[in-house]
């Protein structure tokens, strides 16, 4: 089975851009989608991207994904930082058996 | 609106089966393209994903843990059950259902999950 790496934690100021990793281990990124969830304490994982690069309507434009397939990742860019972004961000994605995995998480403080 | 809801005990004794159902609202799980899938979250820890049915009624399941998981769906009820047997301690956690798009596998929305304590 795959694994899904990100950094435990990241930080960044208000009006700052962030940027969360999640390196795949094995087949390529590009293969298999990935999405994105931010969960706020004691809440369920709500989407910010799927499908790579796809943003819920309801999600801000501050929220990007993308793919890189040089460092087989995906990357969460958030921009224009507040304080309600603080949160833990998880990405998503599965193999050719349909076995899904998540990443280890990352939490996201503003400060 | 989808709305998805767990339900199920919110202790267990070591040893014993758990059994969770998910009842949803605003989809079918006939829909081509469909599944429900459950996650888990152990207290403080990452998401663990456990298993998926989809419209098909094609099963899948964690490696890890498909030897203990068993999925299932009533249409007619809008329902998912999961049962996982064999409960440990280091199965304590809030368990999710959520609906999935098959294919790109995402998950949207999710139920507000359900804390199980495995404790004798």
């Amino acid at each position: 089975n795959f694994m899904l790496t990100q950094p435990h934690s990241v930080s960044e100021s208000p009006g700052k851009t962030v940027t969360i990793s999640c390196t795949r281990s094995s087949d390529s990124i590009a293969t298999y989608y990935v999405q994105w969830y931010q969960q706020r304490p004691g809440s369920a994982p709500t989407t910010v991207i799927y499908k790579d690069t796809q943003r819920p309507s309801e999600v801000p434009s501050r929220f990007s994904g993308s793919i890189d397939s040089s460092s087989n990742s995906a990357s969460l860019t958030i921009s224009g930082l507040k304080t309600e972004d603080e949160a833990d961000y998880y990405c998503q994605s599965y193999d050719r058996n349909n076995h899904v995995v998540f990443g280890g998480g990352t939490k996201l403080t503003v400060l | 609106q989808v709305t998805l809801r767990e339900s199920g005990p919110a202790v267990v004794k070591p040893t014993q089966t758990l059994t969770l159902t998910c009842t949803f609202s605003g989809f079918s799980l006939t829909t081509s393209r469909t599944c429900v899938s459950w996650i888990r979250q152990p207290p403080g820890r990452a998401l663990e994903w456990l298993a998926l049915i989809d419209w098909d009624d094609d099963k899948y399941y964690s490696p890890s843990l498909k030897t203990r998981l068993t999925i299932s769906k009533d249409t007619s009820k809008n329902q998912v059950v999961l049962t996982m047997t064999n409960m440990d301690p280091v199965d304590t956690a809030t368990y999710f259902c959520a609906r999935g798009s098959s294919g790109p596998n995402w998950f949207d929305p999710w139920g507000q999950g359900t804390l199980v304590t495995v404790s004798s």
